[in-house]
Parts: structure tokens; sequence; C-alpha cells
């Protein structure tokens, strides 16, 4: 099993540019996240999925689009980035339930650069 | 909504002593409490957790305590080794809404030689 993945590793973005970043999980998870890294902030949830087709805001929406078309795919648009937008991004998918499913598996992250 | 504070920022030990990096939370209703590792270029990977019902849990040289009334939370590393340097994180969840994480704002670990 590959776990998640995630495409592209690195990107450079001018200011206006759009983009997609490619989640996917071969782990039949129901549940997917996409999260953003900063220096000195942690991890703060984007968007996040709890099945095919459904989609909700997490903590920083502003800005993002996100899809989730088939259940073990997750994307991330930016429309028209920002160098706000500067960040690695984290995807994250999760079996759904409690007990002892609650842990989340990450992928590699992808470095994005807006100019 | 949750707020989780993590202290402190870095860390610095020698080989072979302890670490403790601890963790607050705001939402009483959270009841899951993870910590997570993440090295250099990689994504963070689950090393233990907790859950509202245990006090603590131990894996090997790694424990993590939970104080639900001080709504606190630490990580104890014994008998550190170079390996273990890395930055950690804890997070919150409470139950429902799709198993959403808070982080804190994450640990460096440096274990000196």
């Amino acid at each position: 099993n590959a776990g998640v993945t995630q495409t592209p590793k690195f990107r450079v973005l001018k200011t206006g540019q759009s983009m997609t970043l490619l989640c996917a999980q071969d782990m039949n998870h129901e549940y997917m996240y996409w999260y953003r890294q900063d220096p000195g902030m942690g991890l703060r949830l984007i968007h996040y999925s709890v099945g095919e087709g459904t989609t909700a805001k997490g903590e920083v929406p502003d800005g993002y689009n996100v899809s989730r078309l088939k259940k073990q795919n997750f994307l991330l648009g930016l429309e028209s980035a920002a160098p706000s937008q500067t960040s690695v991004y984290f995807c994250a998918s999760n079996f759904r339930g409690g007990g002892a499913d609650n842990e989340q598996f990450f992928g590699p992250g992808t470095r994005l650069t807006v100019l | 909504g949750e707020n989780v504070e993590q202290h402190p920022s870095t860390l610095s030990v020698q080989e072979g002593d302890s670490a403790v990096i601890k963790c607050t939370y705001s939402d009483s209703a959270s009841n899951y409490f993870p910590w997570y590792k993440q090295e250099l270029g990689k994504g963070p990977q689950l090393i233990i957790d907790i859950r509202s019902n245990v006090g603590e849990k131990k894996d090997q040289r790694i424990a993590v305590t939970l104080n639900k009334t001080a709504k606190h939370f630490s990580l104890h590393i014994t008998e550190t080794q170079p390996e273990d340097s890395a930055v950690y994180f804890c997070a919150a969840s409470r139950p429902g809404g799709g198993n959403k994480l808070t982080f804190g704002t994450g640990t460096q670990l440096k274990v000196e030689l």
C-alpha cells in the first residue's frame, strides 16, 4: 500500500495563477483533510471531507476550494494564488469512527511558493 | 472553537536524558489527544494517543499523561536518542464532526550527543 500520496511535491506559482493539488489514498478511508503548515503555527485545517461527494470548511478555508468526486481522491484548488498562500500543504485521511480509528495518516506534503 | 497551546517551542536535551512537552486545550468536550512526530521533509506520523477516559498511557520509551480537570496533557520521552530529534505536535479532537484535529504549534526537539 502506498498510503497517502500527494502530487506535486513542489510548485512555484506567480500571483494570480491557479493550480490543483491532488491527494490520493489507497486505504479505503472515508475521511480526508487538507492542512497547511506555516512556521510557528502548526498545522491548520483548510477543508475536509467525510465521504465521497461531501466537503466542509475548516479553520482557514478562504482562497481555497476542494472536491471529492471519488472516495480515494481529494483535490485542493487555488483559483487565484496569493503570496500569503506560500506554505507546505499536507493531506491526511482517516478511517472513520471513534474507538481506535481516530489516527490520521498524512501524506509527504507539497511545498508551494507564490511569487 | 478548540485552542491548543504547546510549550516549549524548542527543547534541547543530552542523549539519555528525558524530554517533556506540555499542551493545554480549551474545549472541555475534547476527548482524544494524539501526539505526532514530524521528521524533516516528511509528513507527521502518530506516535501515541490518549483518550479522556484514561489518565496515562505508555509505549516503550514514550508516555502521555492527561489531566482533564486542568485541561492539559504531556508527552514524556525517556532515554532520548538522536533519532528522537524531530518536531512534535500535540492535538485535540472532540466527538463527531469528522474527527477534526486542532494542533498545537509544535516543539522542535534536539537530542545532542
